[in-house]
């Protein structure tokens, strides 16, 4: 599975947009970019994931760019409980499951 | 969403004995569950890759006989620490996902002591 590389921490002012980059330039074509979150002791939370085009739920929106290299989760109002720390994923779809986590982006969102 | 719980949510054991923790799917089958251990301060590690009625899968470095998985049925699987030592002590959380499905699931975490 291709690697990610995303910024260690970002910081983000409550009700305001929070975007959170992930790099993955060597994404193949039937590689899924998927976003989970992780409360400080709790377990992770699927957020979201895509493939080439933009995908928005009730969390978030992902946002993928057309060469597929890079994409930004975006969660339009952040607040205080969004504060966790950001794990972009990529991988093959339909290949036993398996999700490798890296380090992951810590938002703090601050009042 | 899905739902899935962990059972205990926090164990202290002493060191030489052994501390089994259950992951279950409350509302949906999941075929197939993964366990990972995680440390202070670092991210999830995958342990094991576990399908129903089958033997698990071991992530390279994960020692199978220490570390034993069962997953007898559909909604349920558990992770057996053999022998805990202190170095055993960390943050196990599972996930499961449903047949065909690419969502996983994940339990809140079971935080093991050992003294």
């Amino acid at each position: 599975d291709a690697k990610t590389t995303q910024p260690t921490s970002m910081d983000c002012a409550e009700g305001r947009a929070a975007n959170l980059p992930c790099n993955h330039s060597t994404i193949s074509g039937n590689e899924y970019v998927y976003w989970y979150r992780q409360i400080h002791s709790q377990g992770p939370q699927y957020i979201i994931h895509g493939l080439k085009n933009n995908e928005t739920n009730e969390m978030a929106s992902l946002i993928i760019t057309e060469d597929r290299k890079s994409s930004t989760l975006i969660l339009p109002h952040a607040t205080l409980r969004d504060t966790a720390v950001y794990y972009c994923i990529v991988r093959v779809a339909y290949q036993g499951g398996k999700l490798i986590f890296g380090q992951g982006t810590e938002l703090s969102v601050k009042p | 969403g899905a739902v899935v719980s962990q059972h205990p949510s926090r164990v202290i054991c002493k060191s030489g004995t052994s501390v089994k923790i259950e992951c279950r799917s409350l509302d949906f089958q999941a075929t197939t569950m993964f366990w990972y251990r995680q440390f202070p301060k670092q991210s999830l590690m995958l342990m094991a890759t576990s399908n129903e009625g089958s033997k698990a899968t071991y992530e390279q470095g994960v020692e199978k006989d220490k570390f034993l998985i069962n997953h007898a049925s559909l909604t349920l699987s558990t992770l057996t620490v053999t022998s805990a030592h202190p170095e055993d002590s960390s943050f196990y959380i599972c996930s499961a996902k449903r047949d065909r499905q690419e969502t996983q699931y994940f339990g809140p975490g079971t935080r093991l002591l050992v003294l």
